[in-house]
């Protein structure tokens, strides 16, 4: 079974450019879910969906970033215009449903440095 | 509003030992599960155990095993002979009725050959 697929890797941008991140989920997962983790912390959540539409952004820092999850598969995080702050790793992750039991699966994340 | 506590950045141990990683959180839910996460230096999050917080029995996997302490709101994981690969950040969770996961600081655990 395929796992989360995230891309790209790496990137490093100046501030104020714009930036977006992919992720494809687990097949058949309709939860997926946007973390931000800052070097020594842990991931914090940033949104939250179910299929295609918002359960939580309530995290999200709306007047700079933007999430859309199209056809309920893939998606897309963007950050624009980026910031100092907004260095980290952009992990994705995706469950069957938003319930507490079900497990979330983890991507290999994109770190993100803003010069 | 939930809250994760680890209090320990740093632990170390030598391999074939025993380790214990503390975690504490606070909770509003009656109905909550807590999870352990282990991330390598590849970044990517994987799952080392889960505990349903309505169980009582602690949870076990392999060498894995917690000590759930509902009333202490205490969730501690306990590698037992430890192995090199067992080095990694981990992270302990929990997650609510809404699928949402909040997790603590991490703790940052070495394993001496």
């Amino acid at each position: 079974e395929a796992g989360v697929a995230q891309s790209p890797r790496y990137k490093i941008i100046e501030k104020r450019q714009s930036v977006a991140f992919w992720c494809n989920p687990i097949s058949g997962h309709a939860t997926l879910y946007w973390y931000q983790q800052i070097l020594g912390q842990g991931p914090k959540l940033l949104i939250q969906f179910q299929n295609n539409g918002v359960v939580d952004d309530s995290q999200l820092p709306k007047d700079r970033f933007s999430a859309e999850r199209l056809k309920g598969v893939d998606s897309t995080l963007k950050i624009q215009p980026a910031k100092l702050e907004d260095s980290a790793v952009y992990l994705c992750a995706s469950s069957l449903e938003y319930v507490a039991e079900n497990i979330q699966y983890f991507g290999a994340g994109t770190r993100l440095s803003v010069l | 509003a939930q809250t994760v506590t680890q209090s320990q950045p740093e632990m170390s141990v030598q391999e074939a030992e025993t380790v214990t990683l503390s975690c504490t959180y606070d909770t509003s839910e009656s109905d909550y599960y807590l999870f352990w996460y282990k991330q390598p230096p590849s970044r990517q999050m994987i799952l080392v155990i889960r505990q349903e917080a309505y169980k009582q029995q602690n949870a076990t996997e392999n060498r894995f095993s917690v000590n759930f302490q509902k009333a202490a709101k205490s969730f501690s994981l306990k590698i037992s002979d430890s192995q090199l690969g067992d080095a990694a950040m981990y992270f302990c969770g929990v997650g609510n009725q809404g699928g949402k996961l909040i997790f603590g600081q991490g703790t940052e655990l070495s394993v001496k050959p």
